[in-house]
């Protein structure tokens, strides 16, 4: 499976600020998402992120708060703007080779705003 | 609408078996994959059902009963590593993820 390195692995952000997340994928990759994990929570699709072109965004999500590029097939970052204490969760990068395949995870962002 | 049914928490001891039961209601079905996941850490793939029947992977089995909307993971000769949460997930007819709440098991010694 993909090697997938995402960082920072956790930080600490003040009310108001931005905090962007890179991830970074040892092979291309056509399917790559951003999750969240909210503390004791399953986990929630933020949104697609298309090589290219605009990221596809789910409910509830917009791209105004959450930024997200994706300039080629192993590389995708996903800003947390203007950041409130209701963002302070976990935010995962993925990726599927295929859509009958697996969705394997990024380590984490564990992000905190105080 | 979509739904995935998973206990919230179950306790089994050491040495023991323990089956984790998902139960789900979705638009259409592309598989449905079970995932572990340790307290801080990102999930990690368990195992892929699509056809009816049981998968087996060393001390992990998964079942699948699509008729029924049915699915366990079953966990033999349980370790005190494997207390983490089990997340249950569907792909629907668009392959979209439909993710259950997750079980948390508590290995006891």
């Amino acid at each position: 499976s993909a090697v997938i390195s995402q960082k920072p692995s956790r930080d600490i952000c003040q009310r108001g600020t931005s905090l962007t997340i890179q991830c970074q994928v040892d092979s291309q990759v056509t399917m790559m998402f951003w999750y969240r994990q909210q503390p004791g929570q399953s986990l929630t699709l933020i949104a697609t992120a298309n090589q290219g072109s605009e990221a596809t965004y789910e409910s509830g999500f917009v791209i105004d708060k959450f930024p997200i590029s994706r300039p080629n097939l192993t590389f995708s970052t996903l800003t947390v703007s203007n950041m409130s204490p209701e963002d302070s969760s976990i935010y995962l990068c993925s990726v599927r080779t295929g859509e009958g395949s697996p969705l394997h995870f990024g380590n984490g962002t564990r992000l905190t705003v105080t | 609408g979509q739904n995935i049914d998973q206990p919230t928490e179950m306790t089994a001891t050491e040495g023991a078996i323990v089956q984790i039961n998902c139960t789900y209601q979705t638009s259409g079905f592309n598989g449905l994959f079970w995932y572990q996941q340790h307290a801080g850490e990102a999930p990690t793939f368990l195992s892929y059902n699509v056809l009816d029947g049981l998968e087996e992977k060393g001390r992990f089995s998964s079942f699948l009963s699509r008729s029924k909307g049915y699915s366990y993971l079953l966990l033999k000769e349980l370790q005190m590593k494997d207390s983490a949460s089990y997340l249950c997930a569907v792909a629907d007819s668009n392959y979209q993820l439909i993710w259950g709440a997750g079980t948390k098991l508590i290995i006891k010694p």
